[in-house]
């Protein structure tokens, strides 16, 4: 039973464009939201989170928005440049009873492309 | 090195045969996870070290594997008697908190694995 779901496998998008990558959850204990890149032959990097306090994080050409009623979250990148091209993993945390939360549970992937 | 470090890249190995996994996490990291990342998932969790405490294991498949932190620093993943299932990435991650607050979790490269 997937908790973290990404539906689209792969999104290409024109230069300059917007592109928005969407994830999906099932559990309602989670409460700390990620998105990851990982380009081919490295490990996952750290892009953007959001507290679910939050509805939307900000940072540079990235904004994360959570609909915490929907369980629904998104990543837009605008504008979206070549470099983007990678795969994007939306990643959630859930608080831990007498812990913090730390263990993340991820989504299956989306591959971005980003045509020139 | 300023980052995570696995060893090796990559690793060939005969169904039934024991692996080793290193991970050198970033300098000062308190927490300590793994993860496995088979074929078009996303990685998922396989236990997580606060310093040299195994808190956490519920992710390991199989008593199969066996993981150690004896120093709080450098950890080390085995396989015994590998299976062709156990065929993925294996992931690092270090973080500077324990269980406090979240933050973020550097990735290692990664170790990729394959059973003959």
């Amino acid at each position: 039973d997937q908790q973290v779901k990404q539906n689209s496998p792969s999104l290409s998008v024109q230069e300059g464009r917007i592109s928005i990558l969407n994830c999906d959850y099932t559990n309602s204990m989670f409460d700390y939201f990620l998105w990851y890149k990982k380009y081919p032959a490295e490990g996952p990097t750290f892009l953007i989170s959001i507290s679910s306090i939050k509805d939307k994080n900000e940072d540079g050409r990235f904004t994360v928005f959570l609909n915490k009623s929907a369980k629904h979250l998104s990543l837009h990148i605008v504008p979206s440049q070549p470099g983007d091209s990678a795969v994007y993993f939306c990643a959630a945390s859930a608080r831990v009873r007498g812990g913090s939360n730390y263990k993340l549970t991820f989504g299956k992937g989306t591959l971005l492309t980003v045509n020139p | 090195g300023a980052g995570v470090s696995q060893s090796p890249r990559y690793k060939v190995a005969k169904r039934g045969q024991d692996v080793a996994l290193r991970c050198d996490p970033i300098s000062g990291h308190v927490s300590l996870f793994w993860y496995q990342q088979a074929l078009g998932q996303g990685p998922e969790f396989l236990t997580y070290f606060q310093n040299e405490a195994q808190l956490d294991k519920s992710g390991l498949p199989s008593d199969r594997f066996f993981a150690e932190r004896p120093e709080g620093s450098v950890s080390t993943l085995k396989i015994q008697r590998t299976q062709q299932e156990d065929s993925a990435v294996y992931l690092c991650a270090s973080s500077s908190r324990g269980l406090t607050a979240y933050n973020e979790q550097f990735f290692g490269p990664g170790t990729r694995l394959t059973v003959l």
